[in-house]
């Protein structure tokens, strides 16, 4: 079984940009997390996603969205970059939901904003 | 919300010595995970261990959830166990997962 794929893996913007960044869950899993990880805050819930619907969100600006297709595939966007943003962004995939079923993590996508 | 600590934060052995990291958490939970951070970032599963002890190889987990921690054993360690290790659990309303600090693990050859 394929696992969890994230694209682009790497990504350098600019101050004032927006980006997207994709994830494909494993086949099957219906719920969808994001993370942002960076070294002075370590670890940090974004928001979750489960059958195209946002059930849970971290404390993160508005400028952070992102949307869950009906195939489970999930896209998050930022706009208006700022330089605290660079950081890596992790998506996770569970089954029904984090907090009762193994949650797998994808490999990634690095953001560097300039 | 829940709070999970882990210790030490930073650890030097070298290849071929046992170890064993530490996981508190503030609450009591259902669900609890060990991942290995590898040096490109990404997140490998090792345990899924809400409670009692699973084994894998070298590697080896404990969680007491009654008492609020979690340890796991890394024995005979070589250069590739390198890294960061955290646990996560479940926050109180089981919607995500809170990761704790991390463990820097450094093996020397």
């Amino acid at each position: 079984k394929a696992g969890v794929t994230q694209t682009p893996r790497y990504l350098i913007k600019t101050r004032g940009q927006q980006v997207t960044l994709s994830c494909s869950p494993i086949s099957g899993h219906r719920s969808v997390s994001w993370y942002q990880q960076t070294p002075g805050q370590g670890l940090q819930f974004l928001f979750e996603y489960f059958s195209e619907t946002q059930r849970n969100k971290g404390n993160f600006p508005g400028r952070f969205s992102g949307r869950q297709f009906s195939n489970s595939r999930s896209e998050m966007n930022v706009s208006t970059l700022e330089l605290g943003d660079s950081a890596l962004y992790l998506c996770a995939s569970s089954l029904l939901a984090p907090g009762s079923d193994e949650q797998y993590f994808g490999p990634g996508t690095r953001l560097t904003v300039t | 919300g829940i709070q999970v600590e882990q210790s030490p934060p930073d650890l030097i052995l070298q290849e071929g010595a046992n170890s064993t990291l530490r996981c508190n958490f503030s609450d009591s939970v259902n669900n609890l995970q060990w991942f290995h951070q590898n040096p490109w970032g990404q997140l490998i599963n090792l345990f899924y261990i809400p409670s009692g002890t699973k084994q894998n190889g070298r590697l080896s987990a404990t969680t007491v959830a009654t008492e609020r921690y979690s340890l796991l054993y890394i024995s005979s360690s070589q250069t590739t166990d390198s890294g960061v290790y955290f646990c996560a659990v479940p926050d109180n309303y089981g919607q995500n997962f809170v990761f704790g600090p991390g463990t820097r693990l450094s093996v020397l050859p």
